[in-house]
């Protein structure tokens, strides 16, 4: 089945932990992406990447690495998470511009 | 720089009506404008798009959006609401000429009423 992994669905940490929350499609898309969800915000991208070791900041990337080494996987990575990182993330991935984006089933962050 | 809009947070229809979510966009190449469903607990499905061609643009679930490149509009409509259409509903917006990244909307919850 085609989809997009994340993991973990939830996760609570502290302020300052190392985090990371992995991403994995199995569709062999080139276009891979972060997106953080908040009320009232929509979706705010964060970070993408259009293809292996090619990344690059999307509209809110304070705070936040990614690393593109394999094409399947596309970690986000929160080097001292704050609590103004509490949200709801999702990873999407597709073919190229015209292609609709797969989404991930989202990881609940809540950071105290 | 890319936006969209979604005037209403809520939306509001008894099962069996016809319903319109709006969403207006603004970039400044092509518009690539897509319609995303989300259920709770779960990521953003797609429902439709547009990329060129025939301005009324029918997707999945008896969704349909219309076009207007003059009021610079992409509303989705579906002839019919069922209670299982009760969702939030994101518009999202690519700039086929300059943009690499979508731009979503505000997102609109709808709740059909049985």
């Amino acid at each position: 089945e085609a989809q997009v992994t994340q993991n973990p669905r939830y996760l609570i940490t502290v302020t300052g932990k190392k985090l990371t929350v992995t991403c994995s499609q199995n569709m062999n898309h080139e276009y891979m992406s972060w997106y953080r969800q908040d009320p009232g915000l929509g979706l705010r991208q964060i970070y993408y990447s259009m293809n292996v070791e090619v990344t690059d900041k999307g509209d809110v990337p304070e705070g936040y690495k990614v690393s593109r080494k394999e094409k399947r996987n596309f970690p986000l990575i929160l080097e001292s998470p704050s609590p103004n990182q509490t949200s709801l993330y999702f990873c999407a991935s597709s073919w190229g511009e015209n292609s609709p984006l797969h989404f991930g089933n989202g990881t609940r962050l809540t950071v105290t | 720089a890319q936006s969209v809009a979604q005037p209403e947070d809520q939306v509001n229809v008894a099962e069996g009506n016809p319903l319109t979510v709006k969403c207006t966009y603004s970039v400044s190449g092509n518009p690539y404008l897509f319609w995303y469903v989300q259920y709770p607990n779960r990521g953003l499905q797609f429902l439709l798009k547009y990329i060129t061609g025939d301005n009324l643009v029918k997707g999945s679930y008896g969704f349909e959006a219309e076009f207007n490149k003059s009021q610079t509009s992409f509303h989705l409509k579906k002839p019919s609401a069922l209670v299982s259409d009760s969702a939030l509903y994101f518009c999202a917006v690519r700039d086929g000429d300059y943009g690499q990244n979508f731009v979503f909307g505000p997102g609109t919850r709808l709740s059909v009423l049985p």
